[in-house]
């Protein structure tokens, strides 16, 4: 079954970018799936940061648009996560999760699965 | 954005007894809810899809409804392995949002 493993630096400066990527194993990025990127923090809690799907397309948090960048590498099957002009606040634990989609008598559904296991970035000098 | 809010945030029931959780909308989502349980250290893991869908080998004593702006989270007879945190998450519109959680905690 498909597997997400996130990886990247567990500690970023404040004012640094912060850096991610997920690998995809087990199935194919370029499936009709988008990919997600989900934080989660004491304050505040499970947060949607924004998908990407194979084409490049993509969808941000507006709460997060003006820093984000995300970006796909089909060659590796892997998706990655810059977020710019870090604070206290980004700190948190990062998931990647796919996004899947049926549709049903009352419309298109979504939901996420499965997720990476996540991993703790501290934002700290 | 819509504000997924979950009542209560912390729930104590017995083994073998039934627990109901709720997760309201401040706007219709329709049917497009999701519900999570996380245990410590761990990624959450789906429940439910399009509010009363069950996920795959997910167990019948979970079960999900409502529609609208009022959903509900129903496990019918608590585990032991069921005690955990469920977050509901609206996937109606952007950004989706999650409620903040219910802690259900063995009585």
């Amino acid at each position: 079954q498909v597997q997400l493993q996130e990886s990247g630096p567990g500690l970023v400066k404040p004012s640094g970018t912060l850096s991610l990527t997920c690998a995809v194993s087990g199935g194919s990025i370029t499936s009709t799936n988008w990919w997600s990127w989900v934080r989660q923090s004491p304050g505040e809690g499970l947060k949607w940061i924004g998908e990407i799907y194979h084409s490049g397309s993509t969808n941000y948090n507006p709460s997060l648009k003006s820093r984000l960048s995300m970006s796909i590498d089909k060659s590796k099957n892997q998706f990655s996560l810059k977020l710019t002009s870090v604070t206290a606040a980004d700190t948190a634990v990062y998931y990647c999760a796919r996004k899947n989609y049926q549709m049903q008598y009352l419309g298109g559904v979504h939901w996420f699965d499965p997720w990476g296991q996540g991993t703790l970035v501290t934002v700290s000098s | 954005e819509i504000v997924m809010t979950q009542s209560p945030a912390m729930l104590s029931v017995s083994p073998g007894e039934r627990a109901t959780l709720s997760c309201w909308a401040s706007q219709s989502v329709n049917n497009n809810l999701a519900w999570y349980q996380q245990k410590p250290g761990q990624a959450p893991r789906l429940l439910i899809y399009g509010a009363s869908t069950r996920a795959t080998d997910i167990p019948a004593r979970f079960s999900g409804s409502g529609s609208g702006t009022k959903f509900t989270l129903t496990i019918s007879s608590l585990q032991s392995e069921d005690f955990a945190v469920y977050y509901c998450q609206q996937d109606n519109d952007w950004p989706y949002t999650f409620g903040q959680g219910t802690k259900l905690e063995i009585k």
